[in-house]
């Protein structure tokens, strides 16, 4: 069965620094692999997902992330915080054999010092 | 473009009340989500559908669960003798459709969700 980890419920770092959402995640298949933005009071977005093609993904507002297959690792950095980033995170898994089921982590809530 | 938009954004009840929440997806999307989130947790998929049709229901967590889209747009989740545990924040998102393969996942758009509050 598939899962995902969180590894951290809250991250807080200083504006300008650099951020790390840290996600591992099971699954006895290659898997697709999604991050998610959700601002108070507003829709979850994505930024960016991994579907077996490069291994670094791009996302929008900054964000990028790593698929390591060997550390089942799908870590989300920025270079440089603002702080507009301050929201939850989530980092989502797809469902084997599904083209629409998703698998959540229980959200890292990243918070921004001035 | 108008994006998924979600009414009521708040709803208190009485426990054993019944309600409605709605969603109305992107224009032109066939395929719809309800997900629902607990605090402190991520959301928790209940049904989608593949226009007018529930493909898969199995989210949905007992019989006083159900959700309908008549003409395969706009979707109702209803819920019949409100519990205190269903409160959460119910969360409807849309996509252009569902994947016609496994693997191949279509971003899903998602409204800002109705926050139930079941007294």
């Amino acid at each position: 069965a598939q899962s995902v980890t969180q590894l951290d419920s809250h991250v807080s770092v200083s504006e300008g620094t650099p951020v790390l959402l840290r996600c591992n995640y099971s699954s006895s298949y290659s898997p697709s692999l999604f991050w998610y933005v959700q601002h108070p009071n507003k829709g979850l977005q994505l930024l960016l997902k991994y579907t077996s093609a490069a291994t670094l993904v791009k996302g929008i507002n900054g964000f990028e992330a790593e698929f390591k297959k060997s550390e089942t690792s799908f870590h989300l950095t920025k270079p440089s915080a603002h702080m507009s980033d301050a929201a939850e995170y989530f980092c989502v898994v797809s469902v084997m054999d599904s083209n629409y089921q998703l698998i959540w982590g229980a959200g890292t809530k990243l918070i921004i010092k001035p | 473009g108008a994006g998924v938009s979600q009414t009521p954004s708040n709803k208190v009840t009485e426990k054993g009340k019944y309600v409605e929440l709605r969603c109305d997806p992107i224009s032109g999307h066939t395929a719809l989500y309800w997900y629902r989130q607990s605090l402190g947790q991520g959301p928790e998929f209940l049904i989608y559908f593949q226009g007018t049709g529930a493909a898969d229901d199995s989210g949905l967590p007992n019989d006083r669960f159900f959700a309908v889209r008549p003409e395969g747009s706009v979707s109702t989740l209803k819920i019949q003798r409100t519990e205190r545990g269903d409160s959460a924040v119910y969360l409807c998102a849309s996509s252009v459709r569902g994947a016609v393969v496994a693997g191949q996942h279509y971003e899903q758009y998602f409204g800002p969700g109705t926050r139930l509050t079941v007294t």
